[in-house]
């Protein structure tokens, strides 16, 4: 493990279940981020929180409702989720989002099947 | 905002040969360009990382270029082995509202032929 833990790893929902993604790091960075991975597609940056401040919604639906409690914990809540939400859900952080930070560390994802 | 075009999609190569992979950036503002791997099933890892004020940064068998006046920027792989075969992501970072924001390019998969 690299210091940031996404669970569950495999997910299969319902499209009218609620579930929950988790990530933790321990790395004390403070900036994590949600990733969409879809095949053939670049990564597609979801939320970004920033010292459990979200600094960036990338026009996602409704349907998934991010949650920093602290800046070593994020979530994503799915609701009501479309088949075409099946994706690798990929969490990262970075030390921070200022001009200063630079690569981030990814946590291994989340494979999201919507049935 | 930045978009990252990244070519080829896929790239087979035998082993011991040389793999390059291309990105252009559309934002003069990014200053900094990071590669990532991402073997399959595997989470995406920084392999190589290049700012805007330097032309050329190696380590080992991978190098990075970066060209500022034509926006692009550049992957090399030497001596390949079968253990480079994954997908590789090029990405720029540059202002989004006052945000550095990361963009990808769509990835390319090397395949590296034993």
């Amino acid at each position: 493990e690299t210091g940031v833990t996404q669970t569950p790893r495999h997910l299969v929902m319902g499209m009218t279940n609620k579930k929950s993604l988790k990530c933790e790091q321990h790395l004390g960075h403070n900036a994590m981020y949600w990733y969409k991975q879809s095949a053939k597609k670049p990564l597609e940056l979801m939320f970004v929180y920033n010292f459990k401040e979200q600094t960036e919604n990338n026009s996602v639906p409704s349907r998934f409702s991010p949650e920093c409690p602290n800046s070593s914990h994020l979530f994503l809540h799915l609701h009501t989720l479309q088949p075409e939400d099946s994706a690798l859900y990929l969490c990262a952080s970075s030390q921070d989002v200022s001009p200063g930070a630079h690569g981030y560390t990814f946590g291994s994802g989340t494979r999201l099947t919507v049935v | 905002g930045e978009n990252v075009e990244q070519h080829p999609s896929t790239l087979s190569v035998q082993e011991g040969d040389s793999a390059v992979i291309k990105c252009t950036y559309s934002d003069s503002a990014s200053n900094y360009f990071p590669w990532y791997k991402q073997e399959l099933g595997k989470r995406p890892q920084l392999i190589i990382d290049i700012r805007s004020n330097v032309g050329e940064k190696k380590d080992q068998r991978i190098a990075v270029t970066l060209n500022k006046t034509a926006k692009h920027f550049s992957l090399h792989i030497t001596e390949t082995q079968p253990e480079d075969s994954a997908v590789y992501f090029c990405a720029a970072k540059g202002n989004s509202g006052g945000y550095q924001k990361v963009t990808f390019g769509i990835g390319t998969k090397l395949q590296v032929i034993p």
